[in-house]
């Protein structure tokens, strides 16, 4: 158990429409990352934030936003859904002075 | 594009076999990270070299840092079935809010 927490673990919903995920980091962590993976790829950085401060920005697209909460928690919104969304959504929170990662189990997001 | 490609693609070994993984990136790092990756799981870190460091052991992984070739190397000994995997490199940068970039995996397979 890495200590992250991400919920839905599955999700299932049409073009156009909007999800929202949820992570929770490690206790302590004030760094949260996003990753998309598509289907056997390889990860896809989206967005960092820090202590509630976004810190660095991957290739997110616009339809995407991102936030992190005074508690910590993250929250990764997805609107206007395409078919090409679908992918595993994953969330990590670093140890502040090795920068090393722990990742949740993921969203798997599928758009019908 | 993505900061750092590992090399082979796919890799299918016996059980007792070594397995190199090699991972070659393009900027200035603070350190090197391999993950371990079991199909449509979370990432688990393995091992974590320094910019300053050459080489690192953890009981069967050997990890390689040349950062004049700005590449690095994993070597799995005496691979078990259960190494079955995807193994990711993951750099570290300087800049950027020290956001943590992946290659696109090798897909390790062990056979017994």
């Amino acid at each position: 158990d890495s200590g992250v927490t991400q919920t839905p673990k599955h999700l299932i919903t049409a073009t156009g429409q909007r999800v929202t995920l949820r992570c929770s980091p490690r206790s302590g962590d004030l760094s949260v990352y996003w990753y998309q993976q598509s289907l056997d790829q390889g990860l896809q950085f989206l967005i960092q934030y820090y202590n509630g401060e976004e810190r660095a920005k991957g290739n997110i697209l616009e339809r995407f936003s991102a936030q992190q909460f005074p508690d910590l928690h993250s929250e990764l919104n997805l609107s206007s859904l395409e078919l090409g969304d679908s992918a595993l959504y994953f969330c990590a929170s670093s140890d502040q002075y090795t920068g090393e990662l722990f990742f949740g189990e993921g969203s798997r997001l599928t758009v019908l | 594009s993505q900061q750092g490609e590992e090399d082979p693609q796919a890799l299918s070994i016996q059980e007792g076999e070594n397995a190199t993984m090699n991972c070659s990136y393009k900027t200035s790092i603070n350190n090197l990270q391999w993950y371990r990756q079991n199909s449509g799981r979370g990432l688990v870190h393995l091992i974590l070299i320094r910019s300053n460091e050459r080489e690192k052991h953890s009981g069967r992984l050997r990890v390689t840092l040349d950062t004049s070739k700005k590449s690095s190397s994993l070597l799995i000994t005496a691979s078990r079935a259960a190494d079955t995997a995807s193994y990711f490199c993951a750099t570290r940068l300087h800049t950027g809010g020290f956001k943590t970039i992946f290659g696109a995996g090798t897909r390790l397979f062990v056979k017994a």
